[in-house]
């Protein structure tokens, strides 16, 4: 079974300019997560996917940061414009549908920089 | 919100050594993950706990959760390098209608060969 891919794995840019990420789920997977990573920090959820629609954004700063997933599968997060802060790694993780327990598999990460 | 405190944040031994790595939560665990991270890559799940009590084994790592379910425990019986990494431990919540996971800081692992 292919797992979460992820792409682009690493990106420099400088302030003020824009990025985006790209997330492919395991085939079959309704619920999709972006998660930020600051060094030295646990994963901290941004948004939460359910087949295509939001479930929480709750902790997406949206004066710059989206976030969609087209056609309940592939996802894309943008930053614009990106700030020094924005500096970690962007992780995208998928899960099975079910209740009371679903496990997230994660994928690679893409380890963004800001200069 | 529920926090999670992860102690020790770093870890060295020497290779073939028991450790500890311990998880404390400021609310009541409903589901409790492990997950191991190594530099540049993605979370590996490696156990999830839900009954107060609970213990599970892979290989060489044991996990367990407290009976009042506040606190879980991930020791590794004779270390390798391969055990090397960041473990995170995960605590299923939820938030209106979502179910997330919030993230301990995590611990850094060593171990010397």
């Amino acid at each position: 079974e292919a797992g979460v891919a992820q792409s682009p794995r690493y990106k420099i840019i400088e302030k003020r300019q824009s990025v985006a990420f790209w997330c492919n789920p395991i085939s079959g997977h309704a619920t999709l997560y972006w998660y930020q990573q600051i060094l030295g920090q646990g994963p901290k959820l941004l948004i939460q996917f359910q087949n295509n629609g939001v479930v929480d954004d709750s902790q997406l700063p949206k004066d710059r940061f989206s976030a969609e997933r087209l056609k309940g599968v592939d996802s894309t997060l943008k930053i614009q414009p990106a700030k020094l802060e924005d500096s970690a790694v962007y992780l995208c993780a998928s899960s099975p549908p079910g209740l009371p327990v679903d496990t997230q598999y994660f994928g690679p990460g893409t380890r963004l920089t800001v200069l | 919100s529920q926090e999670l405190e992860q102690s020790p944040q770093s870890l060295i031994v020497q290779e073939g050594k028991n450790l500890t790595i311990n998880c404390t939560s400021s609310k009541t665990l409903y589901g409790l993950y492990w997950y191991k991270q190594k530099y540049g890559e993605g979370l590996i799940f490696l156990m999830m706990l839900q009954k107060g009590g609970e213990e599970k084994s892979h290989e060489k790592i044991t996990a367990k959760l407290d009976e009042k379910k506040q606190q879980s425990s991930l020791h590794i019986t004779a270390s390798q390098p391969s055990h090397a990494g960041i473990y995170l431990c995960g605590a299923d919540a939820v938030s209106g209608s979502a179910r997330q996971l919030t993230f301990g800081s995590g611990t850094q692992l060593t171990v010397l060969p």
